[in-house]
């Protein structure tokens, strides 16, 4: 069975901090799918990010950055320069390939992230 | 906004009630998705359909059901409702089912109070 594994549950830096977010993650499926899922105030569920089990370059958007190791099964989260607007609820998520029609997402509980002014 | 359409955006409702959600997936989507999102139980797969057929249950109660219609809104069915069932109800929608990934897109949610 597959599962996502949010240690840190609060988060709460000063603006213009750097700050990281952790995922691990567990699966038997040798292809999977991770992903990033910012939840604001207001509520929705905005995608951030989706990383392949096949491609394990991280990537960097503006100032997102995601570091996928499959080493070690994490998918870790940094925002850099953080700012108030970056104030959320964050989710790693996991799809696994192998359950074929079965794309649901298995998401971690979630890191309530705080950014002060 | 994601294009994925869902009504209404509160209920609220008494224990024992029976309530309906409606989903609108993205234009040309094919599968739609159910997820709860509770304090408890936090953010969990309820059920999915692919172009009218059901092909994949997660943890869903024996109370609730679901459908995908022929112009590809679904409904998901809430009865004999519990305390326990206040929360955030998100509907997703996607191209296709496995094995090629699609991004699931969500909708803004059906927030349910149940009193």
């Amino acid at each position: 069975a597959q599962k996502v594994t949010q240690a840190q549950t609060e988060i709460s830096v000063v603006e213009k901090e750097d700050v990281t977010l952790d995922c691990v993650y567990e699966t038997r499926d040798t292809t999977y799918y991770l992903f990033w899922y910012k939840q604001p105030p207001s509520g929705e569920l905005v995608f951030l990010i989706r990383r392949n089990s096949f491609d394990e370059q991280n990537e960097i958007s503006g100032r997102y950055s995601w570091n996928f190791q499959k080493s070690t099964s994490s998918f870790n989260f940094t925002i850099t320069a953080s700012q108030v607007v970056d104030s959320a609820v964050y989710f790693c998520a996991l799809s696994e390939r192998a359950a074929g029609a079965n794309s649901k997402l298995t998401f971690g509980k979630g890191i309530t992230l705080s950014v002060r002014p | 906004d994601s294009g994925v359409t869902q009504t209404p955006k509160h209920l609220i409702t008494a224990t024992g009630q029976r309530v309906t959600l409606r989903c609108s997936p993205r234009s040309g989507d094919l599968s739609v998705y159910w997820y709860q999102q509770s304090l408890d139980q936090g953010l969990q797969f309820l059920i999915q359909y692919y172009n009218g057929e059901e092909r994949a249950k997660g943890n869903i109660l024996e109370r609730f059901s679901a459908q995908q219609f022929p112009d590809l809104h679904s409904e998901l069915n809430l009865s004999s409702l519990e305390l326990g069932d206040s929360a955030l109800y998100f509907c997703a929608s996607s191209k296709t089912q496995g094995p090629i990934y699609n991004e699931q897109f969500f909708g803004p949610g059906t927030r349910l109070t149940v009193l």
